[in-house]
């Protein structure tokens, strides 16, 4: 029982566009949630992380929305770049545990 | 700083035989993690190190097991290696569960 879903297994984008990634997750305790971005042969890094406080989180290009009735988060990149091209993990875990349950991942393609 | 260091890159089993996957951080971190992903399944977390001299397990345990030799160091044993472990090992460490983790470049296995 997948705790945390990416139901997009990949996502074409034309470059300059919006991408705009999604993920729900089941498990109310979830209070933290990240996303990791993945290029391959490498390990995931950090993205950008939001709180259960907080339905907004920016970074640059990247902002995380958080809708918790819905148990539903997304990942806004505006204006996708070709080097943002990679596998988008989203993942969450309780504030202050040790174990984070990611999703299956989303491959994202920005087209030049 | 290397940052988080994993050995081997590479490594093909026979089933049956036994391997150390090694991993070790260089930034004083506390916390330190075993993931596995395989392909529409995301990472997986085999076990984890809350900190020294502690390790617990994680979502899938079965047929591994972890050794925290000191601080930074950090190791995954397969006793006897079967097809079903064929991945992509990742070790990641973190200095507390409120920071996000650091992860390694991964070890992919291949078990014949």
């Amino acid at each position: 029982d997948q705790q945390v879903k990416q139901n997009s297994p990949s996502l074409s984008v034309q470059e300059g566009r919006i991408s705009i990634l999604n993920c729900d997750y089941t498990n109310s305790m979830f209070d933290y949630f990240l996303w990791y971005k993945k290029y391959p042969a490498e390990g995931p890094t950090f993205l950008i992380s939001i709180s259960s406080i907080k339905d907004k989180n920016e970074d640059g290009r990247f902002t995380v929305f958080l809708n918790k009735s819905a148990k539903h988060l997304s990942l806004h990149i505006v204006p996708s770049q070709p080097g943002d091209s990679a596998v988008y993990f989203c993942a969450a875990s309780d504030l202050g545990g040790f174990k984070t349950i990611f999703g299956a991942g989303t491959r994202l393609f920005v087209k030049a | 700083n290397a940052g988080v260091t994993q050995t081997p890159k590479f490594q093909v089993l026979k089933t049956g035989q036994s391997m150390t996957l090694q991993c070790a951080q260089d930034m004083n971190h506390n916390s330190m993690y075993w993931y596995r992903q395989d392909p529409g399944m995301g990472l997986r977390l085999i076990y984890y190190s809350a900190s020294e001299g502690t390790t617990d397990k994680g979502e899938v345990p079965n047929g591994y097991n972890v050794s925290r030799l000191n601080k930074r160091e950090f190791s995954l044993r397969l006793e006897s290696a079967a097809p079903s472990q064929t991945s992509v090992y990742f070790c990641a460490s973190r200095s507390s569960p409120e920071e996000t983790q650091y992860f390694g470049p991964g070890t992919r296995l291949l078990v014949l």
